[in-house]
C-alpha cells in the first residue's frame, strides 16, 4: 500500500488565488511527521512546512498552511495568494515513528500558476 | 555558503563505467542521505548514514556503494553503470533531536545520464 498518496498529478491556479494540494497518508504508528517540499524547475528541493502528529494546531509558514485532518489521515497544503513563482512540483512526505530518519515521499503534484 | 553541496552536477557516461558523486554538508548535521529521483520525479531513499554509520540501505543493488569518511561527507560510488541508473541523485542531511522537526536539507542534485 502507498504510504503517501498525492492524487493530483497537476493543478492550475490563477495568480492571487488560493490553491489546495492534497496529500493522504497511511500509517499505524501514532507518532509521525508530515512534510511538504517544493521543487521548482531548477531542480532543488525546498522545505516548506512541517506537521507533527501530536501537534494540536495546523502548521503555518507565511503563505503556506497545512490542513491537518488526523482522523482522515490527510495533510493538505494550502497556498494562499498564489504567485507565478509558486509554479513547481510539490511533494508530500512522511516520517513514521520516533526512531527512524527515513522520509517517504509521494509522487508529487505539478502546480502551474497563470496570470 | 552552500549548506549541502554535491559534485558533479551533471554526469554523462557510458554503460559499464564506474562513477562517483561527492556530497558535503556544512550544517553540523549528524545524518546524511542519498535519494534517487527517476524520470517520473519519484523520490526514493537509497541510503542513510548517522555519524558515519550506515543506518538505511533500501534494497539498492550492490553496484552502489556509499562511503562516509566523516559525518560531513557522504559519497556515492556506482560500479558497472546501467541505463536504468540514469536519474537525479540527491544528497541530503538532517539533524534530528528533541524539539527539532528533522527536515531534510537537500543538495542541488546530480543528474546522471548513462548512454
Amino acid at each position: 500500500a502507498q504510504k503517501i498518496t498525492q492524487t493530483q498529478p497537476g493543478m492550475f491556479v490563477q495568480e492571487k488565488e488560493a490553491v489546495t494540494l492534497d496529500c493522504t497518508y497511511d500509517t499505524s504508528d501514532p507518532s509521525y511527521g508530515l512534510f511538504w517540499y517544493k521543487q521548482p524547475s531548477s531542480g532543488e528541493m525546498i522545505f516548506l512546512i512541517y506537521q507533527g502528529s501530536y501537534d494540536q494546531q495546523n502548521a503555518t509558514e507565511g503563505r503556506y498552511s497545512l490542513n491537518f485532518q488526523k482522523a482522515r489521515k490527510s495533510a493538505n497544503l494550502v497556498i494562499s495568494a498564489s504567485q507565478l513563482g509558486d509554479s513547481a512540483m510539490y511533494f508530500c512526505a512522511m516520517r513514521e515513528g520516533r526512531n527512524t530518519d527515513k522520509l517517504i515521499f509521494g509522487t508529487g503534484t505539478r502546480l502551474q500558476v497563470f496570470p | 555558503d552552500t549548506a549541502v553541496s554535491q559534485t558533479p552536477k551533471y554526469l554523462v557516461t557510458q554503460m559499464g563505467n564506474d562513477k562517483s558523486i561527492k556530497c558535503e554538508q556544512n550544517l553540523g548535521h549528524d545524518t546524511m542521505y542519498w535519494y534517487k529521483q527517476d524520470s517520473k520525479k519519484f523520490l526514493k531513499i537509497m541510503f542513510s548514514y548517522n555519524n558515519k554509520e550506515l543506518i538505511i540501505n533500501e534494497t539498492v543493488p550492490n553496484r552502489f556503494s556509499p562511503k562516509s569518511p566523516d559525518k560531513a561527507h557522504l559519497n556515492l560510488h556506482i560500479n558497472s553503470l546501467e541505463l536504468g541508473d540514469s536519474a537525479v541523485y540527491f544528497c541530503a542531511s538532517s539533524l534530528w533531536t528533541s524539539g527539532n522537526t528533522g527536515e531534510l536539507f537537500f543538495g542541488e542534485g546530480s543528474r546522471l545520464t548513462v548512454l
